[in-house]
């Protein structure tokens, strides 16, 4: 079956501009998770859907990013005014229920000019 | 301090050794480890997860874990070339939401 897919897979912007990333999870997954990559790195817990429930966004590294779930699926990771520190591969995984092991997206790597 | 420490490598070994990689956690809340595989320019895919203390083993891999010393390994018997790749250890407190990931063991498989 089709895996996790994220869009886009590349996005290159300038600083100040507001970027928006997709991430669609494996049909069924009710968990869904967001990650950030910086170079040499490793990832860095950003937000979790679970369901209806609400999300656990502990991770967001400030209130210029936000992400959304609609209709417990598609989710979209938004940056706002955007930084040139906000450049990394963000990574998308998806989850069962109450299973541990995430499938990842190809990722987006984002950069800012 | 970071929640989970990995030496960054690389760390090199002649195709056919045993390749052993060290992670070690802060909290002694995690309950759940996890080694994951990342090959340059692709996304992570997991290749053991381990609970308890002790050994398990899955083919070449074998996970170790001590909650006593906070430390969880990952031993591949008879590495390929095919296993250079950079070794990703994460921790989890038994929540299914947080996962705490080291920043990754560079693995050089030489043929």
């Amino acid at each position: 079956g089709a895996g996790v897919s994220q869009s886009p897979s590349n996005k290159v912007t300038e600083k100040g501009k507001d970027v928006e990333l997709r991430c669609d999870p494996i049909s069924g997954h009710t968990a869904l998770y967001w990650y950030r990559q910086s170079l040499g790195q490793g990832l860095e817990f950003l937000i979790y859907f679970q369901g209806n429930s609400a999300p656990d966004k502990s991770g967001l590294p400030s209130d210029r990013f936000s992400a959304e779930r609609t209709g417990g699926s598609v989710s979209t990771l938004t940056i706002q005014r955007t930084q040139q520190e906000d450049s990394a591969v963000y990574l998308c995984a998806s989850s069962e229920d109450r299973v541990y092991e995430q499938y990842f997206g190809p990722g987006t790597r984002l950069t800012v000019t | 301090q970071k929640e989970v420490e990995q030496n960054s490598g690389p760390l090199s070994v002649p195709e056919g050794a045993i390749a052993s990689l060290n992670c070690t956690y802060s909290d002694r809340v995690s309950q759940s480890f996890f080694w994951y595989r990342q090959y340059s320019g692709k996304s992570p895919e997991l290749i053991m997860s381990i609970y308890s203390n002790g050994d398990k083993e899955d083919g070449r891999f074998t996970a170790q874990l001590n909650k006593a010393s906070q430390y969880v390994s990952l031993l591949i018997r008879d590495s390929q070339p095919s296993d250079s790749a950079t070794y990703l250890c994460a921790a989890n407190r038994g929540n299914f939401n947080k996962f705490y990931f080291g920043s990754g063991t560079k693995l050089n498989v030489k043929p």
